[in-house]
């Protein structure tokens, strides 16, 4: 069966600071993925998505950034991490029949 | 652009009543509609995933329809338990992403 996995857990940044947040899956080759964020009281906003290793798509212009160095690895990043950068972070993939599977979820606290 | 609607925004039940969460989209060229819930802190675990060719699906105390004609989605929750108590997310799939309401929170009171 699948798995995917997201660390850290949790994070508190200070404003200006990098970031580095990673998603994992396993049990699936070549998967779609996607980052999404869900602020306070408020719904998922896509990110990226990925169908491919170095293949990245943005949905929205931002301060972050995503790579696929691997066929199973999504990392999000920031050079210099923005107070309105803070929220849950969600990492998915999707398998047949286009039915989405999510991460745990990262919640990055910027101070 | 895709959008999608969901209403209400919050719901309060007694235990035992059936409820339904509604889910609205603009654009019916959708290829899936999912059903997710979400726990405090917590990830969205799929609920229920009704193909664009499909009307509804089921699972246990949980209905889902789809209406593609007219841009809405039925979540059908029967004799709820206080352990139902939780946020609903509907999303629409499209060609390569997947667009989300902002989710009705539910809560079940014994």
């Amino acid at each position: 069966s699948q798995t995917i996995h997201q660390w850290p857990a949790t994070l508190v940044q200070p404003v200006g600071s990098p970031l580095s947040l990673e998603c994992t899956v396993e049990g699936t080759s070549n998967p779609n993925l996607y980052w999404y964020r869900q602020a306070a009281g408020r719904g998922l906003q896509l990110l990226f998505y990925s169908v491919g290793i170095g293949q990245i798509s943005s949905e929205v212009p931002q301060n972050l950034s995503a790579s696929r160095p691997q066929d199973r690895q999504f990392i999000l990043s920031s050079k210099k991490l923005l107070l309105s950068d803070s929220g849950f972070y969600l990492c998915a993939w999707m398998g047949s029949p286009r039915e989405q599977f999510f991460g745990p979820g990262t919640r990055l606290t910027v101070l | 652009k895709q959008e999608v609607t969901q209403i209400p925004a919050a719901l309060s039940v007694p235990e035992g009543e059936n409820l339904v969460l509604n889910c609205s989209f603009t654009d019916s060229a959708i290829y899936n509609l999912q059903w997710f819930r979400q726990d405090p802190g917590k990830g969205l675990t799929s609920l229920l995933l009704i193909q664009s060719s499909q009307r509804e699906q089921t699972s246990g105390r949980l209905n889902a329809s789809l209406d593609k004609s007219s841009g809405r989605s039925t979540l059908y929750i029967a004799a709820s338990q206080p352990g139902d108590s939780a946020t609903y997310l509907c999303a629409v799939v499209g060609n390569n992403d997947m667009r989300f309401g902002a989710g009705t929170r539910l809560t079940v009171k014994p």
